[in-house]
């Protein structure tokens, strides 16, 4: 079984700061996916950011980045420079690696309020 | 393209009735997939398709759920005899072919059982 813990409900940050959010994952697969999604209020989940487990370069899309920690099943998110468009809850989600489905697993979340 | 629609965005309904949601999916997408999200947790996974066969449904999809995708188009759920424990956001999402791709979202259906 897949789960996904994201141990801080909430964060805040002021504008132009950085801010780190954590997550952990639990699995038995060697490779897979994972996945940092933004859900603003009101408004569709979106992609952010997605790390393959077998690169070891961590991710970067622009203000967004991952430390992506393999063997500590760790896979933290980055936000550099924030925007008040940042003020959103953010899940973290994981997706075995599978020729079918890419069926998500998505943690808690995390409500992020970027302060002005 | 407009992305992934979902019909009605809100519906409230009293307990026991039956109710059906629509997704169309990114029309080139082959894959459609429907999760459950209550308040303050992550979404769960309900189903997915692949065209119009349902390859994998979750042990949440209880027998008072069904799911379909006639012509590997758009999709519904159904919820029958609903109860309070299934309010909830209801997203649809869809994706191409391949394990790394990306799956779009839906604004998702927020349903209110009273």
């Amino acid at each position: 079984a897949q789960t996904v813990t994201q141990s801080q409900p909430e964060m805040s940050v002021q504008e132009a700061e950085t801010v780190t959010l954590s997550c952990t994952y639990d699995t038995s697969e060697s490779n897979y996916y994972l996945f940092w999604y933004k859900q603003p209020p009101s408004r569709q989940m979106i992609l952010v950011i997605r790390q393959e487990a077998y690169k070891q370069q961590n991710a970067t899309e622009n203000r967004f980045s991952v430390n992506f920690q393999k063997a500590a099943k760790s896979f933290s998110l980055k936000i550099s420079d924030s925007q008040l468009g940042d003020t959103a809850m953010y899940f973290c989600a994981f997706s075995p690696y599978q020729t079918g489905a890419n069926n998500l697993f998505f943690g808690t979340g995390t409500r992020l309020t970027v302060i002005p | 393209d407009t992305g992934v629609s979902q019909d009605p965005r809100h519906k409230i309904t009293k307990r026991g009735q039956n109710v059906t949601f629509r997704c169309d999916p990114i029309s080139e997408h082959n894959r459609l997939y429907w999760y459950r999200q209550t308040l303050g947790q992550g979404p769960e996974f309900l189903t997915y398709f692949q065209n119009e066969a349902q390859l994998e449904k979750s042990r949440l999809l209880s027998d008072r759920f069904s799911a379909e995708r006639p012509k590997g188009s758009f999709s519904t759920l159904e919820i029958q005899r609903t109860e309070q424990g299934d309010s909830a956001m209801y997203l649809c999402a869809s994706s191409s072919t391949g394990s790394s791709t990306e799956a779009f979202f839906g604004q998702g259906t927020r349903l209110t059982v009273v």
